[in-house]
């Protein structure tokens, strides 16, 4: 059974640029969360992907957006970056929206 | 809006000694989480409290929940350094439209020898 993956594990990139970042299922895993954790932070929910669709987001602006495809994978996109957008994001994964939730390593993303 | 709050947000302990994490949070849930972070990694699972007076062990840890005083316990037992990390609590915000977990700021333990 594979777990949760992400790429990459590392990205700098500079202000109003735009950024993806990919996340892959745990086997068998239909539903993709996505956080972000600023240094020194909890992790802060974005939002989350059932079966494709958005199924629900927390209290991010609409420059973070996202996908989950056919294979459950999912992308997060985030335009116009900001210094404060440097944080680890990381995504789980989980079977059904209300189950626990499994997490990758995380992508660290440097906003110069 | 659901909000969850840890204390201590940080702790030096000595090896052998015993401590609590506690967790409280301001709205009705049934299922809490609480996870273990290195430095620079992901989240590790530790414990999923799924009921009412649920209690879970694992090692040295131990993990309640009292949903009646939204109240979440970890306890430490006899600490070793190697427990030193991060440990956040999380909580499901479960009917709330966001369906994703509210975390707390975490608790920084740190085990000195």
């Amino acid at each position: 059974e594979t777990g949760v993956t992400q790429s990459p594990t590392h990205l700098i990139k500079t202000r109003g640029q735009q950024v993806t970042l990919r996340c892959s299922s745990q086997s068998g895993h239909n539903t993709v969360s996505w956080y972000q954790q600023a240094l020194g932070q909890g992790p802060q929910f974005i939002f989350q992907y059932y079966r494709e669709e958005e199924n629900g987001r927390g209290n991010f602006p609409p420059r973070f957006s996202g996908l989950q495809f056919p294979n459950y994978s999912s992308e997060l996109n985030v335009n116009a970056l900001e210094l404060d957008d440097s944080a680890l994001y990381l995504c789980a994964s989980s079977l059904g929206r209300n189950n626990e939730q499994f997490f990758g390593p995380g992508t660290r993303l440097t906003v110069l | 809006e659901l909000k969850v709050e840890q204390n201590p947000l940080f702790l030096s302990m000595q090896e052998g000694k015993n401590y609590t994490i506690y967790c409280n949070y301001s709205t009705t849930s049934d299922r809490l989480y609480w996870y273990r972070q290195d430095p620079g990694k992901s989240l590790e699972s530790l414990f999923v409290l799924l009921s009412n007076g649920a209690v879970k062990q694992e090692g040295r840890l131990m993990a309640s929940l009292d949903t009646k005083a939204r109240l979440s316990t970890l306890h430490i037992t006899a600490a070793v350094h190697d427990l030193s990390a991060t440990y956040f609590c999380a909580v499901d915000n479960v009917g709330g439209g966001a369906d994703g977990l509210t975390f707390g700021k975490g608790t920084h333990l740190i085990i000195q020898p």
